[in-house]
């Protein structure tokens, strides 16, 4: 079975530029998260999708990040302008979570990791 | 709400010597919990999880954890450490009915030295 697949791997930017990472989840797969993890600390959960809904965006800063799901398959997470503050990991994970929330296993990408200057 | 807390965050410890890694939880409703590792510049892999059915459960690699509801723990154990076993470790708590929202703990860094 094939995993959970991010790009790109490695991102370099410059303060107030724009960056865009993907995400494409194991096939059948309904939720789909994105976490930050900033150095030395745990993954923080940006946004939750239940196929291409938000669950939870609580945590997001909606003024400069943005994620979609169009298709409930595949998604993508985007930050405008970037913060010299955004310098993280970015994890996407799936889960074959379905409304019984009985199999709620997540499935964690390699990452992108981003370091913005 | 949920959370939970990892009370070390740096665990240091012999090879072949006992490891145990303490993770504290809080949930208003019956929680899963589960044991992630991240070895360097690696994706976060799944060592064991509990779901409400036994209580001690067992992962790969040799690792296992107790569900202790009255002491609201979740420890991570394994009998003899090895190099390879040096890595991050988070504890992670969902509730069911709770939009199956992953809490990660702060992470403990493992050391296994000689």
């Amino acid at each position: 079975e094939a995993g959970v697949a991010q790009s790109p791997r490695y991102k370099i930017i410059e303060k107030r530029q724009s960056v865009a990472f993907w995400c494409n989840p194991i096939s059948g797969h309904a939720t789909l998260y994105w976490y930050q993890q900033i150095l030395g600390q745990g993954p923080k959960l940006l946004i939750q999708f239940q196929n291409n809904g938000v669950v939870d965006d609580s945590q997001l800063p909606k003024d400069r990040f943005s994620a979609e799901r169009l298709k409930g398959v595949d998604s993508t997470l985007k930050i405008q302008p970037a913060k010299l503050e955004d310098s993280a990991v970015y994890l996407c994970a799936s889960s074959p979570t379905g409304h019984n929330f009985m199999n709620t296993e997540a499935f964690f990408g390699q990452g992108t990791r981003l370091t913005v200057v | 709400a949920q959370s939970v807390t990892q009370l070390d965050s740096h665990v240091s410890v012999s090879e072949g010597t006992p490891v145990l890694l303490r993770c504290n939880y809080s949930s208003s409703y019956s929680p899963s919990l589960f044991w992630y590792v991240q070895h360097p510049n690696k994706g976060l892999q799944l060592l064991l999880k509990y779901t409400s059915a036994a209580t001690l459960v067992k992962g790969i690699n040799g690792f296992e954890a107790e569900f202790k509801k009255s002491e609201t723990s979740f420890h991570l154990t394994k009998p003899s450490a090895h190099m390879s076993d040096a890595a991050e470790y988070f504890c992670v708590v969902t509730v069911t009915g709770g939009g199956n929202k992953l809490t990660f703990g702060t992470g403990t860094q493992l050391k296994v030295e000689l």
